[in-house]
């Protein structure tokens, strides 16, 4: 398995655009997570799935950020519109049964820039 | 609500110095613990978990961490760390039966050599 695949892996943007960033988590693996890193907060966790359906989205920052799992191999997470404080890495990470104590499988995350 | 504290904002050590870093989780019942690491342009990785058992845990690359649960700590250690130890290193708790992993803050880590 080539493991968890994010795209793009860097994404440049003007303030007010749609932003859209993908995941392709590994296969087999029944809960993904979304999450966001600062240098001033850490590791943010933003929302995630378990089956495809979203089980807690308690850190979405607010209403510009949407994420959605049409099925078991696809994800995104879109904001829109887009503001320079939106700028972070965003990392998507698998796990087969997080709730067992199975460790989480990173992709190499997308660096968000927004001018 | 789970919550990772990780007091230790930057640590320089100079090589063969020994480390511990801190991580306090917030009370919750049963948890699983682990510290990931997330080397200079690299996706963040497993160093080592604590599901159940023996609380002294032993991970990747020397480092082990030490579960004490009455004081609700992770704290990870290394007797004698090497200049390739520069890096991030997270600490994150989810409680058994429960998918959502929280991690604290990070810590950084820079290796004089």
């Amino acid at each position: 398995d080539a493991g968890v695949i994010q795209s793009p892996r860097h994404e440049v943007t003007e303030m007010g655009q749609e932003v859209t960033l993908r995941c392709k988590p590994i296969s087999g693996h029944n809960s993904l997570f979304w999450y966001r890193q600062t240098m001033m907060r850490g590791l943010e966790l933003l929302i995630y799935f378990n089956n495809n359906v979203p089980i807690d989205d308690s850190g979405m920052p607010e209403d510009r950020f949407s994420a959605k799992m049409p099925n078991a191999s696809f994800s995104t997470l879109k904001i829109q519109p887009s503001e320079p404080r939106d700028s972070a890495v965003y990392f998507c990470a698998s796990s087969l049964r997080p709730d067992r104590g199975e460790k989480l499988f990173f992709g190499s995350g997308t660096q968000l820039s927004v001018l | 609500a789970q919550s990772v504290s990780q007091h230790n904002h930057h640590v320089i050590l100079s090589e063969a110095a020994s480390l511990e870093l801190g991580c306090n989780y917030s009370y919750g019942g049963t948890v699983n613990l682990f510290w990931y690491v997330q080397y200079p342009g690299q996706h963040l990785q497993l160093l080592l978990k604590y599901f159940s058992g023996d609380p002294l845990v032993k991970g990747i690359k020397g480092f082990e961490a030490e579960f004490i649960k009455s004081k609700f700590s992770f704290n990870l250690r290394k007797p004698s760390v090497q200049w390739s130890d520069t890096a991030e290193y997270f600490c994150a708790v989810n409680f058994f039966g429960n998918e959502k992993l929280t991690f604290g803050t990070g810590t950084r880590l820079t290796i004089i050599p």
